[in-house]
């Protein structure tokens, strides 16, 4: 089974503070994605990759970058975090001809 | 126009009924369905993939998928309590340039199943 691992559950930032959160899969999928998730307003993309290097921007990009120096690793960076940054980050990802696989999320707050 | 539409539910329905979830998409070139069930606090799960037209049983899961009206949708029978959840619609949407495309989720569905 294929295994997406994020690096923290729960995270509590400051304001202005530089975020990371890393994604790490272990199935050499190309794609990799990165969402939030709001009540009411579902999953939403932020960020694709689909090769080492190669970023997409998605649907809400403003406020965040990414980095996929390798294959396996796709991470979130917000450049200077926000109290509207507070949600539940997704990280996916997806090899044709499989299904996206989550990792378990980093519920994030920022004071 | 959303990606992604799912009929907004909540949707509420008897232990043993049938649950009947809808999700429309707006881009044809659009390549692999899935449903998704999430628990609150939860990351998604996947229950069904379709990828040509028809239907795709799977226990009591059914994934129907028409492609010329671009919709498709998930029947859960015989009900069960702890099938109340959130269920996510998810289109994998083809991209110039990227392998496989991008991957766009509905608003989701809230499906609670009373005894």
């Amino acid at each position: 089974d294929v295994k997406v691992t994020q690096s923290s559950r729960y995270l509590v930032k400051r304001t202005g503070e530089k975020v990371f959160l890393e994604c790490v899969q272990d199935m050499d999928h190309e794609n990799m994605f990165w969402y939030r998730q709001d009540p009411g307003l579902g999953l939403r993309l932020i960020y694709f990759s689909y090769d080492v290097k190669m970023k997409e921007k998605g649907d809400i990009p403003e406020g965040y970058s990414v980095s996929r120096e390798k294959k396996e690793r796709f991470s979130l960076i917000l450049e200077s975090a926000s109290t509207n940054q507070t949600s539940m980050y997704l990280c996916a990802s997806i090899s044709a001809p499989g299904h996206p696989n989550f990792g378990s999320g980093t519920r994030l707050t920022v004071v | 126009q959303k990606e992604v539409e799912q009929n907004s539910g909540p949707l509420s329905v008897p232990e043993g009924a049938i649950a009947s979830l809808n999700c429309t998409y707006s881009d044809r070139v659009s390549q692999s369905f899935f449903w998704y069930r999430q628990y609150s606090g939860k990351s998604p799960e996947l229950i069904m993939s379709i990828y040509s037209n028809g239907d795709k049983e799977d226990g009591r899961f059914t994934a129907q998928l028409n492609k010329a009206s671009q919709y498709v949708s998930l029947l859960i029978r015989d009900s069960q309590p702890s099938d109340s959840a959130t269920y996510l619609c998810a289109v994998v949407r083809g991209d110039r340039g990227s392998t496989l495309g991008r991957l766009y989720f509905g608003r989701g569905t809230q499906l609670t199943v009373w005894p």
